[in-house]
């Protein structure tokens, strides 16, 4: 799977948007971008994966760029329940099958 | 997707002692997985637990040191053998309810501290 490079931190003030950046410039065809958050400690959450088109759920947007050398997760407005450790993880599906490699994340802190 | 819990929440054990960590899905699934987050770390994924055959170990972890068995296809037991306090960690399952391709859920995990 491919490597992903994150900021180890960010803040952001409650009620902005949230920009979190991903590069993963050795991305091939079929690898999934995915997205995971973890609340100090409790088990991680998925938010939102994508494979070229930008997606959108009930909890955050995700943007890859045209080349998918790089993707940025949006949460729309932030609260302070959004301060996590955010994961963004490539992952195909040929070998390793099922598996998911977690990098070191971004810590995002939601300030009033 | 489906719900998944986990029994103990945390455990304080005495090293050279074993602990067994169950966990539990709501519905059946196909596959699961046991991974470890040391203090301060991200995860590292210790096995895939395969339904009715031995796990599948990633590199640096051995069955000796962490047993795990996968009776059905909605439970899993994990056990972390002759613990020393290294093996102080959160210990986590997840699930992916169909497909190799589905996505993975996670437990609330099992807080382990050994002294």
């Amino acid at each position: 799977d491919a490597k992903t490079t994150q900021p180890p931190s960010m803040d952001c003030a409650e009620g902005r948007a949230a920009n979190l950046p991903c590069n993963h410039s050795t991305i091939s065809g079929n690898e999934y971008v995915y997205w995971y958050r973890q609340i100090h400690s409790q088990g991680p959450q998925y938010i939102i994966h994508g494979l070229k088109n930008n997606e959108t759920n009930e909890m955050a947007s995700l943007i890859i760029t045209e080349d998918r050398k790089s993707s940025t997760l949006i949460l729309p407005h932030a609260t302070l329940r959004d301060t996590a450790v955010y994961y963004c993880i490539v992952r195909g599906f040929t070998g390793g099958g099922n598996k998911l490699t977690f990098g070191t994340g971004t810590q995002l802190k939601v300030e009033l | 997707s489906a719900v998944i819990s986990q029994k103990p929440s945390r455990d304080i054990c005495q090293r050279g002692t074993s602990l067994t960590i169950q966990c539990q899905v709501d519905s059946q699934v196909t596959m699961m997985f046991w991974y470890r987050q040391q203090p301060g770390q991200s995860l590292t994924l210790i096995a895939t637990a395969n339904q009715g055959s031995e796990a599948t170990y990633e590199s640096g972890f051995v069955i000796d040191k962490f047993p795990i068995s996968r009776p059905n296809l909605t439970f899993s037991t994990l056990t972390v053998s002759n613990m020393s306090p290294e093996d102080s960690s959160i210990y986590l399952c997840s699930v992916a309810e169909g497909a190799s391709t589905d996505t993975q859920y996670f437990g609330p995990g099992t807080r382990l501290t050994v002294l």
